[in-house]
């Protein structure tokens, strides 16, 4: 069965340390994956997707994240964490329900708090 | 562009009652998905929309109804709502494409149900 794990429910960084959040997928076939992060009060916005090619995608906000098939892994980093970073980050697969149909599935999520 | 908009932002509903949350997208996409958010769950999909005229079950349906008014418009309905139903409940749209539609979500609706 397809699923997404995020191990991580909770971290906590200092401003300007690097950051990595992690994402595991379970897919039969070519994954693809999703990056999206939630501000508290607020809906789910695209960091970045990966659908095939370079295995290194960048996104949004300074974030990047690394395809590796080899360890069913999608970890999202950042160099330098900023405050406003603070947030809940989700991981996600897209999976073929139909021909004209996709859907998501979702890992439970990391919550970032960030220090000054 | 609005994107994803959905009303109430805010229900306070009593166990037994009913309602109906609205979402609508500007986005002219086919498929349309209903959320629930709880702790610790992630988002979990209730039903979605294919296209209009169409819908079906996601993970976690019981409880819920919906209907694809139209292209723009789909609706989620709890006939009578349960302390369960509590939840954060998000909309989404997308342009299906064999798995790789990014889905757009609007800002959700919070429900609390006493």
């Amino acid at each position: 069965a397809q699923s997404v794990t995020q191990p991580d429910i909770h971290i906590t960084v200092s401003e300007g340390a690097s950051l990595e959040l992690r994402c595991n997928y379970s897919y039969g076939a070519t994954p693809y994956l999703f990056w999206y992060v939630q501000s508290p009060g607020q809906g789910l916005q695209l960091l970045l997707k990966y659908f095939s090619g370079d295995t290194l995608v960048q996104g949004i906000k300074g974030f990047e994240a690394e395809f590796k098939r080899s360890q069913s892994s999608f970890n999202l980093r950042k160099p330098s964490v900023h405050w406003s970073d603070a947030a809940e980050y989700f991981c996600a697969v897209g999976a073929i329900v139909s021909y004209n149909t996709d859907k998501l599935i979702f890992g439970t999520g990391t919550r970032l708090q960030v220090f000054p | 562009n609005a994107g994803v908009t959905q009303t109430p932002k805010f229900q306070v509903l009593k166990t037994g009652q009913s309602m109906t949350l609205q979402c609508a997208q500007d986005m002219n996409h086919n498929s349309m998905y209903w959320y629930r958010q709880d702790p610790g769950m992630g988002l979990r999909l209730i039903y979605y929309s294919a296209s209009e005229g169409t819908t079906d079950k996601g993970e976690v349906p019981n409880g819920y109804n919906v209907s694809r008014l139209n292209k723009r418009e789909f609706s989620l309905r709890l006939e009578s709502a349960a302390p369960s139903q509590t939840s954060v409940y998000f909309c989404a749209s997308s342009e299906p494409g064999q798995g790789t539609g990014e889905q757009y979500f609007g800002p959700g609706t919070r429900l609390t149900v006493t």
